[in-house]
């Protein structure tokens, strides 16, 4: 069964970063693009970039690019999304999924990130 | 610009079927998308991958009651029986060159 599973709920104050993690399990991580989308509350889903699994190569939303990094370490099958200089704004459900050449099949249950002062 | 557009919300009674509608930007009528259903308080659910002559795979356990069909640049999830269930968010999804997009969503009540 393939699973990811994010990190707990994170509250933080603004100007900070934050970290969240997604660890794979039930495939071969490196097989596979994971993507972030972040959802804030009422919102639509909002993609903000991707990691190839394999190489390490990532591609960031035109919005979030120079204040998001995607990485990844193969030996823990994880992959991380970093924010910094967290705003009001950014409080918001973070998703990671799996793509399959297009679609994302699989997603994580969502790590909620609250930031206020 | 690759956009997607949904009707933000859409109504159907119990045991009936409704049709949903994700329309494509000019331009980009030939790509294929995705469907993901998000039910109340919880994270999305892949249902299917949508080509524009109308094939479709669905993910792992997807009822039957789901289905997808094309037309021009418009894409298609229709779910029958309608089931309690099945009162969600449905958004559509697609991508370019490196690049995703969502639509909008649109908002299920099943009465």
């Amino acid at each position: 069964q393939v699973l990811l599973v994010q990190s707990g709920a994170e509250v933080k104050k603004p100007g900070a970063s934050v970290k969240v993690s997604c660890k794979t399990s039930g495939y071969t991580f490196g097989t596979n693009t994971l993507h972030w989308v972040r959802q804030a509350p009422g919102q639509r889903l909002e993609w903000m970039g991707w990691i190839s699994a394999g190489d390490g190569n990532t591609k960031y939303s035109q919005k979030f690019q120079g204040r998001v990094t995607i990485t990844r370490d193969t030996s823990a099958s994880t992959a991380y999304m970093e924010v910094s200089s967290l705003r009001s704004e950014d409080t918001a459900v973070y998703y990671c999924a799996r793509e399959v050449g297009g679609p994302f099949d699989i997603w994580g249950q969502g790590t909620m990130v609250t930031v206020s002062s | 610009q690759l956009v997607l557009t949904q009707s933000p919300s859409a109504s159907a009674s119990l045991g009936a079927s409704v049709k949903l509608t994700c329309t494509l930007s000019s331009g980009h009528s030939s790509y294929a998308i995705a469907w993901h259903q998000q039910q109340p308080e919880k994270g999305p659910r892949y249902l299917m991958r949508l080509s524009s002559d109308g094939s479709h795979r669905k993910g792992d356990g997807i009822p039957d009651r789901f289905s997808g069909s094309s037309s021009g640049a418009e894409r298609y999830l229709t779910i029958s029986s309608l089931q309690s269930e099945d009162e969600a968010d449905y958004y559509c999804q697609t991508w370019d060159t490196g690049t995703w997009v969502f639509g909008g969503g649109t908002k299920l009540t099943v009465l």
